[in-house]
């Protein structure tokens, strides 16, 4: 089984740009989750989808936004980017968002750099 | 109070010895709990799973639950070089499912 593809796996953009970030999850799961990790504060939750809706937000500011696609398929956005933003963007996706023993599985990530 | 806590590091060990990581998390109604390991660099990758209170043993892992000191540990038996990793400690909340994560416990593990 085809593991969690992130795209792209580097994007280098500047302060007021936007961007989109891609995740496809492993073949058969339908929750997805959206994660950002910095040296300072460690994986920061950012809002899981399950079933093309957002059941879980964390505490990022609304410039920060996500979808789900029908196929299960999910992408973030980040608008107004800041240099803050910078940071590595973990996708990760469970087979069963109704379980509390369903574990994650991590993408590559995109690594985000804001100059 | 932080929801998951861990030993701050960084946690070094010679080659052979035990390793053992603690994490302390806040949620009293919380079900499931995970450790990742994540290579400099690279992504957070599953190791152990524990739902319910006592040992678990996988192999050289050995995850400790015990609910009602919101305790869970992970210890590491003959601790090899490739060891050598950021142990994040991963609990998921009792009403919304939500993982929430540690900040991690730099192990190095030394030839």
């Amino acid at each position: 089984k085809a593991g969690v593809t992130q795209t792209p796996r580097y994007l280098i953009k500047t302060r007021g740009q936007q961007v989109t970030l891609s995740c496809s999850p492993i073949s058969g799961h339908r929750s997805v989750s959206w994660y950002q990790q910095t040296p300072g504060q460690g994986l920061q939750f950012l809002f899981e989808y399950f079933s093309e809706t957002q059941r879980n937000k964390g505490n990022f500011p609304g410039r920060f936004s996500g979808r789900q696609f029908s196929n299960s398929r999910s992408e973030m956005n980040v608008s107004t980017l800041e240099l803050g933003d910078s940071a590595l963007y973990l996708c990760a996706s469970s087979s069963d968002r109704g379980s509390a023993h369903s574990p994650l599985h991590f993408g590559n990530g995109t690594r985000l750099t804001v100059t | 109070q932080k929801e998951v806590e861990q030993n701050s590091g960084p946690l070094s060990v010679p080659e052979g010895a035990i390793a053992s990581l603690n994490c302390t998390y806040s949620d009293r109604g919380s079900q499931s709990f995970f450790w990742y390991r994540q290579y400099s660099g690279k992504s957070p990758e599953l190791i152990m799973s524990i739902y319910s209170n006592g040992d678990k043993e996988d192999g050289r892992f050995t995850a400790q639950l015990n609910k009602a000191s919101q305790y869970v540990s992970l210890l590491i038996r003959d601790s090899q070089p490739s060891d050598s990793a950021t142990y994040l400690c991963a609990v998921k909340g009792g009403s919304n499912y939500k993982l929430t994560f540690g900040k991690g416990t730099l192990l190095t593990v030394n030839p």
